[in-house]
């Protein structure tokens, strides 16, 4: 079974470009999730998808912020326009279901360095 | 609001040496928690779960973390560490009935040969 991937692996952007970032879940795991960590700090919560629904996304910055999971199966996160303060390590996770046993499985993380 | 927290930053240790890592959450309700580790290059895996039941949790690679209900506690432990035991900790908490995870800070383990 393949695991969780996210692409790219890494990208330098300049302030005030775009950026989206891909997270491909488990496939039939129905709940995706977005984390972000900045450096120094502790890895924060963005949201939460249920197949296609936005089902948490209390964790997102502002509104620079958009993700989508269109079909259910893959997901984006886009962010524009870029500033520096969105430098960090962004980590998609996914379960089957949202029950509280299930582990989350996480992906290698897209490393994001805004200059 | 639900918090996780980490007492170590950063832990220096020789092979052999035993392992013990902090971590105090704050939440009244049903607790759920976890330790995750990032080894070098590597994606965040899951070493053990705390749900319910025997609060003395083993996860892999040798590994436990025990619950202490009074002291809002969720320590991992580890006899004897090896060099392969570098890599980074998380200690985390469910929150509420999504599932969303909140992380402690983090603890980097340097395991000298």
């Amino acid at each position: 079974e393949a695991g969780v991937t996210q692409f790219p692996s890494h990208s330098v952007i300049e302030k005030g470009q775009t950026v989206t970032l891909r997270c491909d879940p488990i496939s039939g795991h129905d709940n995706l999730y977005w984390y972000r960590r900045v450096m120094g700090k502790e890895i924060k919560f963005l949201l939460h998808f249920v197949k296609e629904s936005k089902q948490d996304e209390s964790g997102m910055p502002n509104n620079r912020f958009l993700a989508e999971r269109t079909g259910g199966t893959y997901s984006t996160l886009k962010v524009q326009p870029a500033e520096l303060e969105d430098s960090g390590v962004y980590f998609c996770a996914s379960t089957r279901t949202s029950g509280r046993s299930n582990e989350q499985f996480f992906g290698p993380g897209t490393r994001l360095t805004v200059l | 609001a639900q918090s996780v927290s980490q007492h170590n930053h950063h832990v220096i240790l020789s092979e052999a040496a035993s392992l013990e890592l902090g971590c105090n959450y704050s939440y009244g309700g049903t607790v759920n928690l976890f330790w995750y580790v990032q080894y070098p290059g590597q994606h965040l895996q899951l070493l053990l779960k705390y749900f319910s039941g025997d609060p003395l949790v083993k996860g892999i690679k040798g590994f436990e973390a025990e619950f202490i209900k009074s002291k809002f506690s969720f320590n991992l432990r580890k006899p004897s560490v090896q060099w392969s035991d570098t890599a980074e900790y998380f200690c985390a908490a469910l929150s509420g009935n999504t599932g969303k995870l909140i992380f402690g800070q983090g603890t980097t383990l340097q395991v000298k040969p």
